[in-house]
């Protein structure tokens, strides 16, 4: 089984800043799939970006990116210029085939 | 595009009385997902189906919960009888089925939250 673990249960973060959540994962598939997810306080859960584990090239998404280093199993979201709506818990899950795992999470706040 | 459905939003019982949720994904997904989240943790899958056939119910506690997705497409979530720890927030996902290398999303409805007293 795969385990998630985000080690940042609180983060904040100034309005326009940058902010980097952490998360580390355990896996013995050499296929798998990470994503970070956003729950706003309305508990929508949204995918906020997704990285294959055969890509070297970290993805990028607008503001999102991440830092996948593979070899040392962290895979953690960057999220620049740092605007109210992201305040939310954010999620760091993997997938291997049919399986998804979660971490526990980490709250961003943004302060004005 | 319509998204995923979830009802109710809300619900409180006792413990030992029972509850039912339902979910109806995105039409076209063939994949359902019910997940439990409890507060202050990540989600935890109960059961995944493929069409109407189940993947995965491993985390299931099957002498309580049961789930059923009849024709593929919508699915019901029931609880019988209720415990304590079961109060949660029961989250519904649905994807389109994997297609070669390519990941797959999930979308998630916006889950009810279940208290029970």
């Amino acid at each position: 089984a795969q385990t998630v673990t985000q080690s940042q249960p609180e983060m904040s973060v100034q309005e326009a800043e940058t902010v980097t959540l952490s998360c580390t994962y355990d896996t013995s598939e050499s296929d798998y799939y990470l994503f970070w997810y956003k729950q706003p306080p309305s508990r929508q859960m949204i995918l906020v970006i997704r990285q294959e584990a055969y890509k070297q090239q970290n993805a990028t998404e607008n503001r999102f990116s991440v830092n996948f280093q593979k070899a040392a199993k962290s895979f953690s979201l960057k999220i620049s210029d740092s605007q109210l709506g992201d305040a939310a818990m954010y999620f760091c899950a993997s997938n291997t085939g049919n399986q998804f795992y979660f971490g526990t999470g980490t709250s961003l706040t943004v302060i004005p | 595009e319509a998204g995923v459905a979830q009802s109710p939003r809300y619900k409180i019982i006792e413990k030992r009385q029972s509850v039912a949720f339902w979910c109806n994904p995105i039409s076209g997904h063939a994949t359902l997902y019910w997940y439990q989240q409890i507060l202050g943790q990540g989600p935890k899958l109960l059961i995944q189906f493929q069409n109407n056939g189940v993947v995965d119910d491993s985390q299931l506690p099957k002498d309580r919960f049961s789930a059923e997705r009849l024709k593929g497409v919508d699915s019901t979530l029931k609880i019988q009888p209720a415990k304590l720890e079961d109060s949660a927030v029961y989250l519904c996902a649905s994807s389109l089925a994997r297609m070669g290398s390519l990941p797959y999303e999930q979308y998630f409805g916006p889950g009810t939250r279940l208290t029970v007293t």
